[in-house]
C-alpha cells in the first residue's frame, strides 16, 4: 500500500482565498483524521471520521473550517475565506478499527500570506 | 479531557541511552503511545503501551504505569538519525475512542 495520500504537499495563498486540502486513507482503514500542527499549539485534532461518518469535529477552529469524507477512499478540508493563522502544516492520518497506531500522510504546508 | 506532559528537549551523545518520560492526567484511556517526527516529517508510529509494563522493539522500548499515571519511551545505543522529536499519545476511552490526544512532544538531539 502506498501509505497516507495527501494533497498538495505546499499551499501558498492569499488571505480571503478557498484553500481544500485532499487526503485518501490507507485501504481498509476505518478511522481517519485531520491534525493542524503549529510551534505554538503542537499537534491539534482537528476532526475524525468513523467509517465515512464525523465523529467529533470539536477541534474545528471556526466555521471557516469545513471537512467531508464521502467516501472510504477520499476525505477534503476546506478553509474558506483562509486568514494567515491558518498557516501551518496539516496532515491527514488514518487507523484501522480503534487507532492504537496511526499511520500520517506527508501533510500539507499551508502559507497564507 | 487529557493533559499529557513531556519535556521540551532532551540531548544525549551517540551510543548513550534516554529515557523521554510523558505524566497525563485523564480520567481514563486505552492505552497509551510514542511517536517519532523527523524535521519537516510526518508523526510515524513506535509503539503502544495498553497494559502496565514494558514493551520492547528493537532499540527502542516503552513503558506504562497506570498507577503512577506516567509513561516514558527508552531509546537504547542512541544513533545520529535518532534526533527527532518523539510525542506521546493517549486514546481516549468511551464514546471517543478513536481520538488520540498528543503531548507537546519532546525534542532529542544526539551529539557525536
Amino acid at each position: 500500500d502506498a501509505g497516507v495520500i495527501q494533497s498538495p504537499r505546499h499551499e501558498v495563498t492569499e488571505m480571503g482565498q478557498e484553500v481544500t486540502l485532499r487526503c485518501k486513507p490507507i485501504s481498509g482503514h476505518d478511522y481517519l483524521f485531520w491534525y493542524r500542527q503549529t510551534m505554538m499549539r503542537g499537534l491539534e485534532l482537528l476532526i475524525y471520521f468513523n467509517n465515512n461518518v464525523p465523529i467529533d469535529d470539536s477541534g474545528m477552529p471556526e466555521d471557516r473550517f469545513s471537512a467531508k469524507m464521502p467516501n472510504a477512499s477520499f476525505s477534503t478540508l476546506k478553509i474558506q475565506p483562509s486568514e494567515p493563522r491558518d498557516s501551518a502544516v496539516y496532515f491527514c492520518a488514518s487507523s484501522f478499527r480503534t487507532g492504537e497506531k496511526l499511520f500520517f500522510g506527508s501533510g500539507t504546508q499551508l502559507s497564507v500570506l | 479531557g487529557q493533559s499529557l506532559e513531556q519535556p521540551s528537549e532532551v540531548t544525549a551523545v551517540e551510543g548513550a541511552i534516554v529515557q523521554i518520560n510523558c505524566t497525563y492526567q485523564t480520567s481514563g484511556f486505552y492505552g497509551l503511545s510514542w511517536y517519532q517526527q523527523h524535521d519537516g516529517g510526518a508523526p510515524t508510529f513506535l509503539s503502544y503501551n495498553a497494559l502496565d509494563g514494558l514493551e520492547e522493539t528493537g532499540r527502542f522500548s516503552s513503558f506504562l504505569s497506570r498507577s503512577d499515571s506516567y509513561g516514558y519511551l527508552l531509546l537504547q545505543e542512541l544513533q545520529m538519525k535518532d534526533s527527532a522529536s518523539y510525542f506521546c499519545a493517549v486514546r481516549e476511552l468511551g464514546t471517543n475512542a478513536g481520538k488520540s490526544t498528543f503531548g507537546d512532544g519532546t525534542t532529542l538531539t544526539v551529539k557525536p
